[in-house]
Order: C-alpha cells, then sequence, then structure tokens
C-alpha cells in the first residue's frame, strides 16, 4: 500500500462544480508535489510546496488552487474546469524538496472527469 | 536541458522470458540523479531505484537489475524471468542536481505486457 493517501479515488464534476482534491502523508515529508498525468503521457508537475510554502508553480491555470494547511496534508482546489482536465492527478511527497537521498512517493492518484 | 527518452513504447513479453527496457537521457549537469518508477494499471507511481551520477556500479535486486552506462548516457532495466505482476508502464526519470530531485523529468514511459 502506498503511503500518501489521496481522496476521492474518483471524480465526476461539470464544468461550473467546485471541488477539491485531497492528499494526506504521514512519513514526516516536508515537500508535496501535484501532477497531472493524461492518458498515456508521462506525469507532468503543476506544483511544489515546501515547508508548507508553494515553491514551484509550473504556470498552471488559476482554475487549480493548491493549498497546503499543514506538512501532512496537501490540497487541490477546482472550480470552472474544462473537459480537457479530465486526467489523473497525483500527488507525491519527500523528505524535504532538494534533497538527493529522497525520492518521490506517489499516490494512487485521483481520476477526475470533467463533464 | 534536461531530457529523458524512452523508445520502446509498448512491448510484449511471453512469462519467464527476460524483457530490457531502455532509457537513455541528456543533461548538461555532472550531477544528476536518475530513477525507475512502475505504475501498474491502479494507477499509483511505484519508486524503484535511484542513482547517482557518481555511482555507475550496477545493481540488482532480485528479478530487477539496472546498468547505468555514463559513457552512452543509459539507465536500462531489466526484469529477469518476467511475470503477469510486472505489467505495467515503466517511466524512466531523471532530476538534475542544482534543482534537487525536482522537477522529475520523465520519459514517455514503456507500458510492458507479460502474457501468461
Amino acid at each position: 500500500d502506498t503511503e500518501v493517501t489521496q481522496t476521492p479515488k474518483h471524480l465526476v464534476m461539470g464544468m461550473t462544480n467546485k471541488k477539491s482534491l485531497k492528499c494526506e502523508q504521514h512519513m514526516g515529508h516536508r515537500a508535496m508535489y501535484w501532477y497531472k498525468q493524461k492518458a498515456k503521457k508521462p506525469p507532468e508537475l503543476m506544483f511544489v510546496y515546501s515547508y508548507e510554502k508553494l515553491s514551484i508553480n509550473e504556470s498552471v491555470p488559476s482554475r487549480f488552487s493548491p493549498e497546503c494547511p499543514n506538512s501532512s496534508l496537501l490540497n487541490l482546489h477546482l472550480h470552472a474546469l474544462q473537459p480537457e482536465d479530465s486526467a489523473l492527478y497525483l500527488c507525491a511527497s519527500s523528505l524535504i524538496q532538494g534533497d538527493d537521498n529522497s525520492p518521490l512517493h506517489f499516490g494512487n492518484g485521483t481520476r477526475l472527469t470533467v463533464t | 536541458a534536461q531530457k529523458v527518452t524512452q523508445a520502446q513504447t509498448e512491448i510484449s513479453v511471453v512469462e519467464k522470458e527476460d524483457v530490457t527496457l531502455d532509457c537513455v537521457y541528456e543533461t548538461r549537469d555532472t550531477t544528476y540523479y536518475l530513477f525507475w518508477y512502475k505504475q501498474p494499471p491502479s494507477g499509483e507511481l511505484v519508486f524503484l531505484i535511484r542513482r547517482n551520477s557518481f555511482d555507475e556500479q550496477n545493481e540488482i535486486s532480485g528479478r530487477y537489475s539496472w546498468n547505468f552506462q555514463k559513457s552512452t548516457s543509459s539507465f536500462n532495466f531489466t526484469i529477469t524471468a518476467s511475470q503477469v505482476v510486472d505489467s505495467a508502464v515503466y517511466f524512466c526519470a531523471l532530476s538534475e542536481a542544482h534543482t534537487g530531485n525536482t522537477p522529475l523529468v520523465f520519459g514517455k514511459g514503456t507500458r510492458l505486457s507479460v502474457i501468461a
């Protein structure tokens, strides 16, 4: 079982809905990440939080809004999404950002469908 | 700019066959890290191995082995006596030292199907 837990596993939402994806880890990691993965494509980095502060935003549209309430939790708030935003959203964590001894640990992902 | 190429899009093998997944990378850094991840149908990315650029020693872990060759910028992954449970998409990834382990640059992945 993965040590990074993501909920929900599946989400279907309309373009006018507001929803949130949640990610939790209890490994004491201080860096957390959101990746987006389209079908048959590699994961693409969206955001990185380091010590609960946003450190990287890969020019993600504002309809995606990340939040890191504490070192164990990472949320991704969704609003006014488009059908092309349908994808697998993966959360990951590592001990700290930039630590060469700390590979990323990924969750199972949330499969999002925007109708 | 860093780049990872996995030329094999899909591979099918019969159970118990050996299979090698290729990974070729490009980087200007002298210090970098290479990774392999497995993504089964359930979706999660499972970390398999990390190798830094100064450690060219090949590694074996059970049926898995990795061959790192800086001279050819390759980090190939071999599964010996493949099993149906090995069926997954395998990603090779690279990060450069000045960015630490983020952001990882992933290859496009190789989909391995092991047929019983």
